[in-house]
């Protein structure tokens, strides 16, 4: 078990530019989330994948958001013409299909984006 | 809708004091209940979860228990440590989806 990593940790972009995000779950885990979460807040979820399906969209997600799982294994989150409202940390977390542990989410360290 | 909402930090204590962090949630359905630490300079980590009414929930000495007549979720722990220094989020899961509280920050001075 060699946790949730995401790549990169740090980005920093321009308004109006695409960024993609990668995060790699745990290697038996099928359940993927990910969040935004901003400073002083929570995280806020974005969006859910069982396997390579997105079951789950948040409103949060606005069309500049798309998120892929294409072989049920790492997963891309990708903003298209960031704005400043997007920085933020992106989370991602993973669960396992084991009855009663599905709901026992592993977090990564997440990305942080920062918009100038 | 759903939500949680949690006490407002930031909590500073001595060593060996109680500590109460306070939750309630709004949620349709029978959610499950969790609690999340954030060591500092670490990630997210599950503390303990209820997955039904009336359930506790515990891990490293904190307990809370699914109340849901008062739709609460409040977190204890009988005598802190400095190494529970840490932010604390409640979050209910409806299925699909999570739902996280603001977190609240806890401060441990010896």
């Amino acid at each position: 078990d060699t946790g949730v990593s995401q790549d990169p940790r740090h980005k920093i972009t321009k308004r109006g530019q695409n960024v993609t995000f990668r995060c790699d779950p745990i290697s038996e885990h099928n359940r993927l989330y990910w969040y935004r979460q901003t400073l002083g807040q929570g995280p806020e979820f974005l969006t859910y994948f069982q396997n390579e399906a997105q079951l789950e969209k948040s409103r949060l997600l606005s069309d500049r958001f798309s998120a892929e799982r294409p072989k049920g294994s790492f997963s891309t989150l990708e903003i298209q013409r960031t704005e400043q409202g997007d920085s933020a940390m992106y989370l991602c977390a993973s669960s396992p299909a084991t009855s009663g542990r599905e709901d026992t989410q592993y977090f990564g360290p997440g990305t942080r984006l920062t918009v100038l | 809708g759903n939500s949680v909402t949690q006490m407002e930090g930031p909590v500073t204590l001595s060593e060996e004091a109680f500590l109460t962090i306070n939750c309630t949630y709004t949620a349709t359905g029978y959610p499950s209940l969790f609690w999340y630490v954030q060591y500092p300079g670490e990630g997210l980590q599950l503390l303990l979860k209820a997955t039904k009414a009336d359930d506790k929930g515990s891990n490293k000495g904190f307990e809370a228990t699914y109340r849901k007549e008062t739709t609460s979720f409040h977190l204890e722990k009988g005598s802190v440590q400095v190494s529970d220094s840490a932010v604390y989020f409640c979050a209910l899961n409806t299925g699909n989806q999570f739902y996280f509280g603001t977190g609240t920050s806890l401060t441990v001075i010896p």
